[in-house]
């Protein structure tokens, strides 16, 4: 099993630019996070997905949309990048029904937006 | 959601035990403690995850007092590779996700 991937792994965009920001998992979870993460700072919840077709907006949303086409796909979208949205991105899944809270991370995409 | 108060940094040398302190004053009687690690340019792992007493595998044990207001992770013996930052994350089954918090960096030194 792969896990949780994420494409690409870094992007440079220019101010106004748009881009997407894929994450896949093969471990058939239904919970899918996408969170961001500011040098020295801890992680913050972007928008998540309970299952496939849902979305809900976590703690940041605005400037990003998500779409929940299919269960193991988590695409995260940035319309128009502003500066404010370099960061690293992660990806998370989590299982549901096993009792377990365990959240399995990607690698994490480097987002630079000048 | 319940939040989360943990110190911003500890310092150990390497073969000690290190036990980080969470509080959660507000828990809710469904909420589960979870703790993760997090290594420089990397996702987060999941390390241990409790509701009550005292819970232990591989790699550490998650104390839990009777009223659930606090948490300890306990590592055992730490090594330099136990240098990390450490989350703790409280919060129930339902649909409503765990927030991270700043977390506790671990600085190990030989």
């Amino acid at each position: 099993n792969a896990g949780v991937t994420q494409t690409p792994k870094f992007r440079v965009l220019k101010t106004g630019q748009s881009m997407t920001l894929l994450c896949a998992q093969d471990m058939n979870h239904e919970y899918m996070y996408w969170y961001r993460q500011d040098p020295g700072m801890g992680l913050r919840l972007i928008h998540y997905s309970v299952g496939e077709g849902t979305t809900a907006k976590g703690e940041v949303p605005d400037g990003y949309n998500v779409s929940r086409l299919k269960k193991q796909n988590f695409l995260l979208g940035l319309e128009s990048a502003a500066p404010s949205q370099t960061s690293v991105y992660f990806c998370a899944s989590r299982a549901t029904g096993t009792g377990s809270y365990e959240q399995y991370f990607g690698p994490g995409t480097r987002l630079t937006v000048t | 959601l319940a939040k989360t108060t943990q110190p911003i940094s500890m310092d150990s040398y390497e073969g000690q035990e290190v036990n980080i302190t969470c509080s959660h004053n507000n828990i809710a009687t469904n909420d589960y403690i979870t703790w993760y690690q997090q290594f420089p340019s990397q996702g987060p792992r999941f390390i241990i995850q409790g509701y009550k007493t005292k819970v232990t595998n591989e790699v550490a044990s998650l104390f839990i007092p009777a009223d659930r207001k606090s948490s300890t992770l306990s590592l055992p013996r730490v090594s330099l590779s136990d240098t990390a930052v450490y989350y703790c994350l409280v919060g129930d089954s339902g649909n409503t996700p765990l927030v991270f918090g700043k977390g506790t960096r671990l600085s190990v030194i030989a």
